[in-house]
């Protein structure tokens, strides 16, 4: 399977942009980026996913890299609530099934 | 339109008990998978069901798990006899479509500890 690697941690201030890398420099044709996170005491959620173009949602936007060896998940305005841990997953039916992949993610801390 | 709901949210057991989790996923989702936490460590895919049929159940650790989906609605994990390196939280996820498009939604977890 494609692996990722994200930072263990970042730290941001309220209202303020936040750019949160991932880098997938094995990543084939048909994988997906996904994007997930796990807000403390919860279980994880959704947030955004993309294959080749940059995509926007209510949530997020996420900046894929022509190559495809990285992506950026970006919170435009970072809240208390947007601090949770991060997780950047590649999905590939034939080579993993459906099951989502969770690394160790990046933790981010929002301060006021 | 009410989440995914699993219960208990919390359960103490004592090692060499029986212990078994249940998860009611979003109505109308056929597929549903497991999902566990355990100490310090990531979380990790235990198996996913399509209506009640197992499509994968390639990360469910060994034969004292057991996940039935009766009926193709709620799913119960049972674990027994219960180890302490069983402790963790228990997450339940359900999507609509069987397809790596599709959005998994994930229950609040059930806390399992094993003394």
């Amino acid at each position: 399977d494609a692996k990722t690697t994200q930072p263990n941690s970042m730290e941001s201030n309220e209202e303020e942009p936040v750019h949160l890398p991932c880098n997938h420099s094995t990543i084939s044709g048909t994988d997906y980026i996904h994007w997930y996170r796990q807000l403390p005491s919860q279980g994880p959620e959704y947030v955004i996913h993309g294959l080749t173009s940059n995509v926007n949602n209510r949530m997020a936007s996420l900046a894929i890299a022509e190559d495809r060896k990285s992506s950026t998940l970006i919170l435009h305005r970072a809240t208390l609530r947007d601090a949770a841990v991060y997780y950047c997953i590649l999905r590939d039916k034939p080579n993993s099934g459906y099951a989502l992949n969770f690394g160790k993610g990046t933790s981010l801390l929002v301060t006021p | 339109e009410a989440g995914v709901t699993q219960f208990p949210s919390h359960s103490v057991i004592e090692k060499g008990q029986t212990v078994t989790l249940r998860c009611d996923p979003i109505s109308g989702h056929d597929n549903l998978y497991w999902y566990r936490r355990v100490m310090g460590k990531e979380i990790k895919f235990l198996l996913h069901f399509v209506k009640e049929s197992k499509q994968d159940e390639s990360g469910m650790p060994n034969n004292r798990f057991l996940a039935e989906r009766t009926g193709g609605t709620y799913s119960t994990l049972k674990v027994q006899p219960a180890e302490l390196e069983d402790s963790g939280v228990y997450f339940c996820a359900s999507s609509q479509a069987t397809s790596v498009l599709s959005e998994q939604y994930f229950g609040p977890g059930t806390r399992l500890t094993v003394t």
